[in-house]
């Protein structure tokens, strides 16, 4: 069965520009969690959906949003984009909600590698 | 505030060497993940822990789960080029309503 694929895979904006990321989960997954990667910074937390709603929030400022749609496909934006926000942009989706039990796996997709000039 | 540390932060060895990588923490984990990331890719689920104590083989990869669910280590036996990536390891907090801790993970490059 096909993969988690995040589009686009590559992209370079300008500080205060906005960006939107989609992330298609796996068929039949209704969890979708998005990540910010940095060298150094391990996985970062940004929220997860589930069915729609959003269950769980990090400590990022409210530049970064998302939303699921009824397909359980997902958009991450981020608006009034920083240098900061530099970074790899990873969706991992999973059947269940939450924490980790032996049988809730996260699958992740390669990520979507953004540049803020 | 859960952490886990990884460590070492990096490694490089040469191939046919064996190693060890730690992930520990002062919580107390329901489970215990190890995943695999690659440069261009997402991280890839290597194996999950559940049991104190538990020891899983994958391969000349031997996974350790901390009697007392705290800690957890990777053992790789004769490393090989292809061993070369990231390795992170993420735990399950006890309540199932928060998401999973990361560590930072460990750079390994296995030299030919």
């Amino acid at each position: 069965k096909a993969g988690v694929t995040q589009t686009p895979r590559y992209l370079i904006k300008t500080r205060g520009q906005q960006v939107t990321l989609s992330c298609s989960p796996i068929s039949g997954h209704r969890s979708v969690s998005w990540y910010q990667q940095t060298p150094g910074q391990g996985l970062q937390f940004l929220f997860e959906y589930f069915s729609e709603t959003q269950r769980n929030k990090g400590n990022f400022p409210g530049r970064f949003s998302g939303r699921q749609f009824s397909n359980s496909r997902s958009e991450m934006n981020v608006s009034t984009l920083e240098l900061g926000d530099s970074a790899l942009y990873l969706c991992a989706s999973s059947l269940a909600s939450g924490s980790i039990s032996g049988a809730n796996v996260l699958t992740f997709g390669a990520g979507s590698r953004l540049t803020v000039l | 505030t859960q952490l886990l540390e990884q460590s070492p932060q990096f490694l490089s060895i040469q191939e046919g060497e064996n190693l060890t990588v730690y992930c520990n923490s002062s919580s107390v984990f329901s489970s215990l993940q190890w995943y695999r990331q690659e440069p261009g890719e997402g991280p890839v689920l290597l194996v999950t822990v559940v049991t104190g104590g538990e020891v899983k083989k994958l391969k000349r990869l031997t996974f350790q789960f901390g009697d007392a669910r705290k800690d957890s280590s990777l053992h790789i036996t004769a490393a090989q080029p292809g061993d070369t990536g990231l390795y992170l390891c993420a735990g399950g907090p006890m309540d199932s309503n928060y998401q999973l801790i990361w560590g930072a993970g460990t750079k390994l490059i296995i030299k030919p």
